[in-house]
């Protein structure tokens, strides 16, 4: 069974202080992982696409990067307005069936 | 803009009545769509995949016969959450998939609060 774990589940950064976020996965085939970010009462806003070992794909401020089992979603320098919820997904090769994580919620404080 | 229209955004309904929630895409046409459930600071649970035509897939544990789902068009998914009750009381997202550009997007939510 396709499986996503998102870790931290709580993350706590001062402006300016760069991390990482952690997305483990097993799935059966990949057809692609995706990063989204999600804030209060909305809908999911899609970041990234990520479908095979070694790449890596930046936009502003993140950056994601992928291995055969897990993928990070690089955070540099962040700012209060980073603050959200962050949610990968993975969807196999059988289909277009997308299975997210838990997500990671971060909290960037001024 | 949002290429995903997801209404009502917010509904309000007595136990016993259906609520229906639409999801259209607006600048592509999609075969295939999902919903979602989200409760409070939790992720998205896959409910279904609607098949422009064909009948729905339902997720283990998501009743067939309380969340009606239908894809008429390549356009339009309809969920109807039949003979609503307070547990029904949930943030339901629609997603659609963009075949062309390979991407899942997302429609705004809708908050469903049964009385």
């Amino acid at each position: 069974e396709d499986q996503v774990t998102q870790s931290p589940e709580a993350l706590r950064l001062q402006e300016g202080e760069s991390s990482s976020l952690n997305c483990s996965y097993t799935v059966s085939g990949l057809r692609g992982l995706f990063w989204y970010r999600q804030d209060p009462g909305k809908g999911p806003e899609f970041l990234f696409t990520l479908y095979s070992a070694g790449e890596e794909k930046e936009k502003e401020r993140l950056k994601a990067t992928l291995t055969k089992k897990e993928s990070f979603l690089h955070i540099t320098a962040p700012k209060p307005e980073d603050s959200a919820t962050y949610l990968c997904a993975v969807q196999n090769t059988g289909g277009f069936k997308t299975i997210f994580g838990a997500g990671t919620r971060l909290f960037v404080k001024a | 803009g949002a290429v995903v229209s997801q209404h009502p955004s917010r509904v309000i309904c007595k136990s016993g009545t259906s609520v229906k929630i639409e999801c259209r895409s607006l600048d592509f046409q999609a075969t295939t769509m999902f919903w979602y459930r989200q409760f409070p600071k939790q992720s998205l649970m896959l409910m279904a995949t609607s098949n422009e035509g064909s009948k729905a897939t339902y997720e283990q544990g998501v009743e067939k016969d309380k969340f009606l789902i239908n894809h008429a068009s390549l356009t339009l998914s309809t969920l109807t959450v039949t003979s609503a009750h307070p547990e029904d009381s949930s943030f339901y997202i629609c997603s659609a998939w963009d075949i062309l550009h390979e991407k899942l997007f997302f429609g705004s939510g809708t908050q469903l609060s049964v009385l």
